[in-house]
């Protein structure tokens, strides 16, 4: 147990569903990320959130839509995904404030599109 | 920015010997970095940190890395692998140079426990 939760952990999806993880952190954090982790390449950070407001995107399509409510809970909204999308999505969360503090991280969602 | 090389993709050793993940950073301020632990799908766990404390860091499992700002190096190391060692590793850095809070990963580094 982490204290960073992931729902659900296993996904399939067709390419024109509609669907969304969840990730709830309960250690009184207050900056939450999402990442990408497909075989064979480098963790990609997809979003960050600082106090509820989204400090980075980095280039992700608009087909991945984040939002996140208050600073426990992050969703990861999902339509019209591509086959190429399907991968190991975690979610962390982490202390704000200073950069010396490390990321914890859910169990991750496993996603695949067909 | 700065980032982290992890060299090697793979790493193979037998039950009892000495491991050795390899990690270089590149970075224009004092870094904090970070080894994380993946086991087959789960997520990251931390293994130790570095935050400009004391320069050989002990970490959970047996683990712990040497920060060497001549090599800008943070090499993982354990004395003795056990079966359970088995897992992807990741190195990662944040980026006081800009204050982005966010870690950036290595590419990671698999390490396989021969019996």
């Amino acid at each position: 147990e982490t204290g960073v939760t992931q729902t659900p952990r296993h996904l399939v999806m067709g390419m024109t569903n509609k669907k969304s993880l969840k990730c709830e952190q309960h250690l009184g954090h207050n900056a939450m990320y999402w990442y990408k982790q497909s075989a064979k390449k480098p963790l990609e950070l997809m979003f960050v959130y600082n106090f509820k407001e989204q400090t980075e995107n980095n280039s992700v399509p608009s087909r991945f839509s984040p939002e996140c409510p208050n600073s426990s809970h992050l969703f990861l909204h999902l339509h019209t995904l591509q086959p190429e999308d399907s991968a190991l999505y975690l979610c962390a969360s982490s202390q704000g404030g200073t950069l010396n503090t490390e990321a914890f991280f859910g169990q991750g969602t496993r996603l695949t599109v067909v | 920015a700065q980032s982290v090389t992890q060299l090697g993709s793979h790493v193979s050793v037998s039950e009892g010997a000495l491991v050795l993940l390899r990690c270089n950073y590149s970075s224009s301020v004092p870094p904090y970095l970070f080894w994380y632990v993946q086991y087959p799908n789960q997520g990251l766990q931390l293994l130790l940190k570095y935050t400009s404390a004391a320069t050989l860091v002990k970490g959970i499992n047996g683990f712990e890395a040497e920060f060497k700002k001549s090599e800008t190096s943070f090499h993982l190391t354990k004395p003795s692998a056990h079966m359970r060692d088995a897992a992807e590793y990741f190195c990662a850095v944040s980026d006081q140079g800009t204050g982005r809070r966010a870690l950036t990963f290595g590419s990671g580094t698999r390490l396989q426990v021969q019996p």
